[in-house]
């Protein structure tokens, strides 16, 4: 149980264009998720937290009109990388906590690798 | 802010050797602490955790002590198998921190027969 994926596994696209990262609670529903970015031999790093229904809170630093995030149901949230660059290249990673769960667990994605030409 | 400091990696090991996983950790008041590790190809697993101080979090034979003397919570097991290699991640949640996590840089351990 506790599953999350996330799809694509990786993408490659080019500079300028946007791209739209799923992330889903396979067997649980997920009233908060949360994405992180991670940079080759560095730790992950929280960009923002989304909540079902609601705008998500972003992280400073974290350009909310570049990264734009929605949560429209209590199994899926969606990042989407406007107008992508170079710069952008990263390992995306999801995860999601159980609504109504008895702990707070973070349940993570596997992750989606974003390479921009 | 918060921050996470753990050894670099990789670390190669023989079998049923024993392991040991260095974590630090800077914060104020009493976060809960965390061991997450991610085998190849998989997302991140919540090993371990511990949620005050002297608190020992254990799981499939690593365990990991909360010392706030010394802003610690290493990680420990005593015979390694090739199975358990993968990357370790050393995390805090603040407290009342609604589930942020800070997260270490991740070691990776390699385990030989």
């Amino acid at each position: 149980g506790a599953v999350v994926s996330q799809h694509p596994s990786w993408v490659i696209c080019k500079s300028g264009t946007s791209v739209k990262i799923e992330c889903r609670s396979l067997d649980f529903q997920a009233t908060t998720m949360f994405w992180y970015r991670q940079f080759p031999k560095q730790s992950l790093m929280l960009m923002a937290t989304s909540n079902e229904g609601s705008k998500a809170t972003y992280e400073q630093g974290v350009e909310k009109d570049k990264f734009l995030i929605n949560h429209a149901s209590l199994t899926l949230s969606t990042l989407t990388v406007t107008s992508a660059h170079p710069e952008d290249s990263s390992f995306y990673i999801c995860s999601a906590t159980e609504t109504g769960g008895l702990t707070d667990t973070q349940y993570f994605g596997p992750g989606t690798r974003l390479t921009v030409l | 802010g918060d921050s996470v400091t753990q050894m670099e990696g990789p670390v190669t090991l023989s079998e049923e050797a024993f392991l040991t996983i260095n974590c630090t950790y800077t914060a104020t008041g009493y976060p809960s602490l965390f061991w997450y590790v991610q085998y190849p190809g998989e997302g991140l697993q919540l090993l371990l955790k511990a949620t005050k101080a002297d608190d020992k979090g254990s799981n499939k034979g690593f365990e990991a002590t909360y010392r706030k003397e010394t802003t610690s919570f290493h990680l420990e097991k005593g015979s390694v198998q090739v199975s358990d290699s993968a990357v370790y991640f050393c995390a805090l949640s603040p407290t009342g921190g609604g589930n942020k996590l800070t997260f270490g840089t991740g070691t990776q351990l390699k385990v030989e027969l």
